[in-house]
């Protein structure tokens, strides 16, 4: 049974930022809030984890709400080859994918 | 350093036929992941290993699946009498140790199965 809940598609426009809404309303204390990406035809790729704090590499930003409910990644500006699919996972040991949101960048 | 690798990267088989799929993980890597994924739709997870421990083979969708793991590294998912059903690309990761929740996974580029 998937954790979380997220828009199964967004659209953004090149070179803008993009916000990708996640709600794990279930989330246990010591569960991580990592964020995958699977580009067309390839296997998933790790973009970003947190636990509380927000969190930023140079993939994208986490934002993570102060009641751990809900998450956002903050892609800030989308290019074409950020087409993918997102997925928001809780991190508990065993890591299981939900249907994630399809990420279209128009240019 | 080497990735996860997979092999093969494609195997086509006829109905009822038997297969085997591999699975190199990042050397020292204790956790293991098998997932399958079928055309347009997300990521199914099938089993998990960690280190010594029984695996977690909630995930497997029926009998005819089953995997091991030689030595706490290389990994075989078997399918017994392939059906049409099977066929997907099954996707292996690895990740440092499956007991702390901030490590990140690590996927292997898959094995596309086709089922005739």
């Amino acid at each position: 049974d998937a954790k979380t809940t997220q828009p199964n598609s967004m659209e953004s426009n090149e070179e803008e930022p993009v916000h990708l809404p996640c709600n794990h309303s279930t989330i246990s204390g010591t569960d991580y809030i990592h964020w995958y990406r699977q580009l067309p035809s390839q296997g998933p790729e790790y973009v970003i984890h947190g636990l509380t704090s927000n969190v930023n590499n140079r993939m994208a930003s986490l934002a993570i709400a102060e009641d751990r409910k809900s998450s956002t990644l903050i892609l800030h500006r989308a290019t074409l080859r950020d087409a993918a699919v997102y997925y928001c996972i809780l991190r508990d040991g065993d890591m299981r994918f939900g249907a994630g949101t399809r990420l279209t960048v128009k240019p | 350093g080497a990735g996860v690798s997979q092999s093969p990267s494609n195997k086509v088989t006829e109905k009822g036929k038997d297969v085997e799929l591999r699975c190199d993980p990042i050397s020292g890597h204790t956790a293991l992941y098998w997932y399958r994924q079928s055309l347009g739709q997300g990521l199914e997870f099938l089993i998990y290993f960690q280190g010594n421990s029984a695996p977690d083979k909630s995930g497997l969708p029926s009998d005819r699946f089953s995997a091991e793991r030689t030595g706490g590294s290389v990994s075989t998912l078997t399918i017994q009498r392939t059906q049409q059903e099977d066929s997907a690309v099954y996707l292996c990761a690895s990740s440092y140790s499956g007991g702390y929740s901030y490590n990140e996974q690590f996927f292997g580029p898959g094995t596309r199965l086709t089922v005739l």
